[in-house]
């Protein structure tokens, strides 16, 4: 079955760089474009980039765009976003996400948390 | 960017009741709409891609409709375990994605 996996959250300071997996298993990962997609405490889901298949192609949301860089090794099946300058509103459950040819997403990780405080 | 409303912000229905919640569009998104159910602590889970075409194994009781602008997620009979936050979504404008601030669906 599909899986998503996602690891290296934690606790950071602010202004300081984290950077998250996801490793996908179940599918032909180099297929998809893969999402990250944030939730911060209590609240709703924010979208926060994509990676094409092949890795060509990435877009960021406005709030993260110059700060966040994702990327992707296909022989790994694996996706990373490097997160950078983390800021206290950067604090969220992040989630990767598989996104279908039509652009929804139709499977989700379990999420991994980051914290940003000092 | 497309903003997505949802309404209302908490609905309270008995098991066994329809539940009705809504989600506008502030530009017309064509039928690219897709609802996520979230129960606590746990990642969304799709229910219904394409305004209306249900996810594989969501239970017949889901359904979805609507185009343009307004849409709507209805669950026809309630059960326990359909309690939880609701998420619509459009991805008409890719990669801009957006979603609504959520529907609390609660036990009456």
């Amino acid at each position: 079955q599909v899986q998503l996996v996602e690891s290296g959250g934690g606790v950071v300071q602010p202004g300081k760089s984290l950077r998250l997996s996801c490793a996908g298993s179940g599918f032909n990962f180099s297929n998809y474009a893969i999402d990250w997609v944030r939730q911060a405490p209590g609240k709703g889901l924010e979208w926060v980039a994509v990676i094409s298949y092949n890795g060509k192609k990435k877009y960021y949301g406005d709030s993260v765009e110059g700060r966040f860089t994702i990327s992707r090794d296909n022989s790994k099946n694996t996706v990373y976003v490097e997160m950078s300058s983390l800021r206290p509103d950067d604090t969220a459950v992040y989630y990767c996400v598989r996104e279908d040819g039509w652009h929804y997403f139709d499977s989700w990780g379990q999420g991994t948390v980051v914290t940003v405080s000092s | 960017e497309v903003v997505m409303t949802q309404s209302p912000a908490t609905l309270s229905v008995s098991p066994g009741e329809r539940a009705t919640l809504s989600c506008r569009a502030s530009q017309s998104v064509s039928n690219t709409v897709a609802w996520y159910q979230q129960k606590p602590g746990q990642a969304p889970r799709l229910l219904i891609y394409a305004a209306s075409t249900r996810a594989a194994g969501i239970p017949a009781r889901f359904s979805g409709s609507g185009s343009g602008t307004e849409f709507t997620l209805t669950i026809s009979s309630l059960q326990s375990e359909d309690f939880g936050l609701y998420y619509c979504q459009q991805y008409n404008k890719w990669p801009r994605y957006t979603f609504g601030q959520g529907t609390k669906l609660e036990i009456k």
